[in-house]
């Protein structure tokens, strides 16, 4: 399969959890990378592999799978956190690299 | 600290040419794979293009097969896209990233600033 579904926009209350969810046959075999996008910079990735944050990273945020859904939490969000975000990994065959359409996060 | 550069990006004419470079610094370049993302005014992300660190696998989404071609300087710590036939909807911010694809696993990290290319008459 050649394709990873993202809501289109989602929105979150300042300080509660939301759940950005990203779907495509190749998560049951490949595991998913997150991306924040922020208004004029480039993307900077926020979780990779299992369950892994980069350095400065805040812990607020965090990764699952289950079945061909993967998922970013945020627990607390915070003001900062609004942004656009991208799910990516690979398709089916394990050679091309897939992104998703993008999540907008808004902080109300 | 581990950066790229990108660099090369114009307005180009339907139809024209032009090569995009991403300068590598901070990092053992020819250690790991590179690709080549874009994405369109307003739009989404789109992967183009990966190339190992060998340049003997390589990769191309299906929008661009045939019309850009990847390559790299290890020598020079430098990645290259050339893009023939463009068209108006090539149109994008080029972003050059160190592509991670261990097992089972895949992320971009770092990204460069991006080069803007625009297709238009």
């Amino acid at each position: 399969s050649s394709e990873l579904t993202q809501d289109p926009a989602v929105s979150v209350a300042l300080g509660q959890t939301v759940k950005i969810t990203c779907q495509g046959d190749s998560l049951r075999s490949y595991y998913t990378s997150w991306y924040q996008q922020k208004p004029g910079q480039a993307p900077v990735v926020v979780i990779y592999g299992k369950n892994n944050r980069p350095s400065g990273i805040p812990d607020r945020f965090s990764g699952s799978r289950s079945g061909n859904t993967a998922s970013l939490t945020i627990t607390g969000a915070q003001a900062e956190d609004e942004a656009d975000y991208y799910c990516n990994s690979r398709d089916s065959s394990g050679k091309r690299r897939l992104f998703g359409g993008g999540t907008k996060l808004t902080v109300l | 600290q581990v950066q790229l550069v990108e660099s090369g990006g114009d307005l180009v004419k339907p139809g024209g040419s032009l090569r995009l470079s991403c300068a590598a610094s901070g990092f053992i370049f020819r250690d790991y794979y590179m690709s080549w993302i874009r994405q369109a005014p307003g739009k989404g992300l789109e992967w183009i293009s990966y190339i190992s660190t060998s340049g003997h696998d390589i990769n191309y989404a299906d929008s661009v097969k045939g019309r850009f071609t990847i390559s790299r300087d290890n020598a020079k710590n430098s990645l290259y896209l050339e893009m023939n036939s463009l068209k108006v909807e090539d149109t994008a911010v080029y972003y050059c990233v160190r592509d991670w694809a261990p097992l089972n696993e895949m992320w971009f990290d770092p990204w460069g600033q991006g080069t803007l290319v625009t297709v238009s008459s």
